[in-house]
């Protein structure tokens, strides 16, 4: 079974530019998540998709970001107008449907995509 | 709100030595714990979960971990570290407060050094 893929694994852009961020989940799983490292920090949450919709975009750090999920399948990550504050490791999620309420689905993790902004 | 602390950000331990990597956490509800091990140049791979059943869990490459409520931790140990556990260690808890299947929130992390 293929694991969760992102392309491209490096980035390296000026500011102000545009970059997309892609996330292939494993196949089936309706959960899709987004978290981002900046350098020396904790990885931290940035939206939750459950099929197409936003289940959770609290983590979201203002409109330069944007996330869809057309289809329910795999999904995008906008960033526009970068700026250096956005560089860091942005790592992509995924898990099965939440079958019981008692159970706490494992979150399967991509390789990353490492975004530099100069 | 959930927190998750790790215990220093730095390990260093001899070849055949025990791994301990520490974590403690907040929640205001039951929590479902994670460990997470990211090798240089490859994406968060889990090791193992709490999730309400037994305390002591086993997970992957002999590691285990022990949930304590009590002290609101859920260390990570090895008896016997081995170079190819040279890594960052990521402890996480779930945020459940509203839904499952909620975010993970990190800890810091732990860079854990093997010395031959």
């Amino acid at each position: 079974e293929a694991g969760v893929t992102q392309f491209p694994s490096h980035s390296v852009i000026e500011k102000g530019q545009t970059v997309t961020l892609r996330c292939d989940p494993i196949s089936g799983h309706d959960n899709l998540y987004w978290y981002r490292r900046v350098m020396g920090k904790e990885i931290k949450f940035l939206l939750h998709f459950v099929k197409e919709s936003k289940q959770d975009e609290s983590g979201m750090p203002n409109n330069r970001f944007l996330a869809e999920r057309t289809g329910g399948t795999y999904s995008t990550l906008k960033v526009q107008p970068a700026e250096l504050e956005d560089s860091g490791v942005y790592f992509c999620a995924s898990s099965q449907s939440v079958q019981r309420l008692t159970v706490q689905e494992t979150q399967y993790f991509g390789p990353g995509t490492r975004l530099l902004v100069l | 709100a959930q927190s998750v602390t790790q215990l220093g950000s730095h390990v260093s331990v001899s070849e055949g030595a025990l791994v301990l990597l520490r974590c403690n956490y907040s929640s205001s509800v039951p929590p479902y714990l994670f460990w997470y091990v990211q090798y240089p140049n490859q994406g968060l791979q889990l090791l193992l979960k709490y999730t309400s059943a037994a305390t002591l869990v086993k997970g992957i490459n002999g590691f285990e971990a022990e949930f304590k409520k009590s002290e609101t931790s859920f260390h990570l140990t090895k008896p016997s570290a081995h170079m190819s556990d040279a890594a960052e260690y990521f402890c996480a808890v779930s945020d459940q407060r509203y839904y499952q299947g909620g975010k993970l929130i990190f800890g810091q992390g732990t860079e854990l050094s093997v010395k031959p």
